[in-house]
């Protein structure tokens, strides 16, 4: 089954402490980012990849990082979490062609920061 | 930058009634169009989508068509039922980065 997975689902954890947020998928897209979705903000995007280690930022890249080691993966690292990053986050995957540009998202990961 | 207004929400209507959630943009080059659906505690689902100018894209009874001309791409459903209640989402894609733009998103109620 096609299918973008983030892990985990839910996290809580305290200000500082670093974290990831794993990301795979299983359809050899190309390109892959991050959002993270905020009330009354819609969803912006933090980073994005277009292929293996090609990254560049997004909209809102500020206390986040990323790595592009394998097509499928795409991690999304908090070195030093901090209040204002609590948010729902997800993951999606394209194709790179917009003629293809479909992109297929994780089901979330609600992160809290206290 | 590439933005997207959409239509303020929270919508509600009763089943059956007619649905329209309107959806301007602003965007570098040609952009392609989506609408996508978030079911409460869910990530987004494809609803439909447009690659060029006059095609409508359509699934489940829902409707929208690329307007070139007025940089539009508004939903619509003739006939709505209660399992459609859920946020739907307008989005662009186009630019050196190819990113979807999101528009803020517009929560949908239907009641029996």
């Amino acid at each position: 089954e096609a299918q973008v997975t983030q892990n985990p689902r839910y996290l809580i954890t305290v200000t500082g402490k670093k974290l990831t947020v794993t990301c795979s998928q299983n359809m050899n897209h190309e390109y892959m980012s991050w959002y993270r979705q905020d009330p009354g903000l819609g969803l912006r995007q933090i980073y994005y990849s277009m292929n293996v280690e090609v990254t560049d930022k997004g909209d809102v890249p500020e206390g986040y990082k990323v790595s592009r080691k394998e097509k499928r993966n795409f991690p999304l690292i908090l070195e030093s979490p901090s209040p204002n990053q609590t948010s729902l986050y997800f993951c999606a995957s394209s194709f790179l062609s917009q003629l293809r540009g479909e992109a297929f998202f994780g089901q979330g990961t609600r992160l809290t920061v206290v | 930058g590439d933005s997207v207004t959409q239509m303020e929400g929270p919508v509600t209507l009763s089943e059956e009634a007619f649905l329209t959630i309107n959806c301007t943009y602003t965007a570098t080059g040609y952009p392609s169009l989506f609408w996508y659906v978030q079911y409460p505690g869910e990530g987004l689902q494809l609803l439909l989508k447009a690659t060029k100018a006059d095609d409508k894209g359509s699934n489940k009874g829902f409707e929208a068509t690329y307007r070139k001309e007025t940089t539009s791409f508004h939903l619509e459903k003739g006939s709505v039922q209660v399992s459609d209640s859920a946020v739907y989402f307008c989005a662009p894609r186009a630019g050196k980065s190819e990113k979807l733009v999101f528009g803020k998103g517009t929560k949908l109620t239907v009641n029996p």
